[in-house]
């Protein structure tokens, strides 16, 4: 039972455009979101987070959106680089326990 | 801040081999800690955690094991690897605000 979804595998931008990224959850435990960012062959990095008390947290050309009541989250780049370009994993988190992941969605800014 | 320490960066390994696959802490003291798996399509899949020396929870059954011999060691292993074992291995540390450090990965080919 897949509790974080990141229906799109694939998502192809132009530079300079905006960047919407797709998260969907089922456990309503879940309190705290994460975004992070993933190159080939490199662990993942920490990009954003929003906590569940909030709707919105913004930090430079990233922003995070949080609908609680559709369980939905999304990452939106603006203006989107080619330097952009990666796999973007969401994460929640139900606590003190480990984070879930979904599968990832791989990001294409095209120059 | 914390650093992960992985290694090796690469492994080929053929179909019943031993595997060990080391990941130390820097930066912090009582990590939790963590292994995930990347598989192709399967997106990041937690196999092992740990919050303190000797304790182990296991996620997922797999011929794989997992142990903490110091508080900031954390070791993956295997007795005799199976082909389905090929992936990219990634050593987490638990910060602050429910993020994650993680290691640079290893990328495991068994053959």
């Amino acid at each position: 039972d897949q509790q974080v979804k990141q229906n799109s595998p694939s998502l192809s931008v132009q530079e300079g455009r905006i960047s919407i990224l797709n998260c969907d959850y089922t456990n309503s435990m879940f309190d705290y979101f994460l975004w992070y960012k993933k190159y080939p062959a490199e662990g993942p990095t920490f990009l954003i987070s929003i906590s569940s008390i909030k709707d919105k947290n913004e930090d430079g050309r990233f922003t995070v959106f949080l609908n609680k009541s559709a369980k939905h989250l999304s990452l939106h780049i603006v203006p989107s680089q080619p330097g952009d370009s990666a796999v973007y994993f969401c994460a929640a988190s139900p606590g003190n326990t480990p984070l879930v992941f979904g599968k990832g969605t791989r990001l294409s800014v095209i120059a | 801040s914390q650093t992960i320490h992985q290694w090796p960066a690469t492994l080929v390994q053929p179909v019943g081999s031993p595997l060990s696959l080391e990941c130390t802490v820097e930066g912090t003291s009582n990590p939790n800690l963590y292994w995930y798996r990347q598989a192709a399509g399967r997106g990041l899949q937690l196999l092992f955690y740990s919050v303190g020396i000797g304790q182990i929870s296991s996620e997922v059954p797999q011929n794989l094991s997992a142990s903490r011999p110091q508080d900031r060691q954390f070791i993956l292993s295997s007795k005799k690897l199976l082909l389905s074992d090929s992936g990219f291995y990634l050593c987490a540390s638990a910060g602050q605000n429910y993020g994650y450090t993680f290691g640079s990965g290893t990328r495991l080919t068994v053959v």
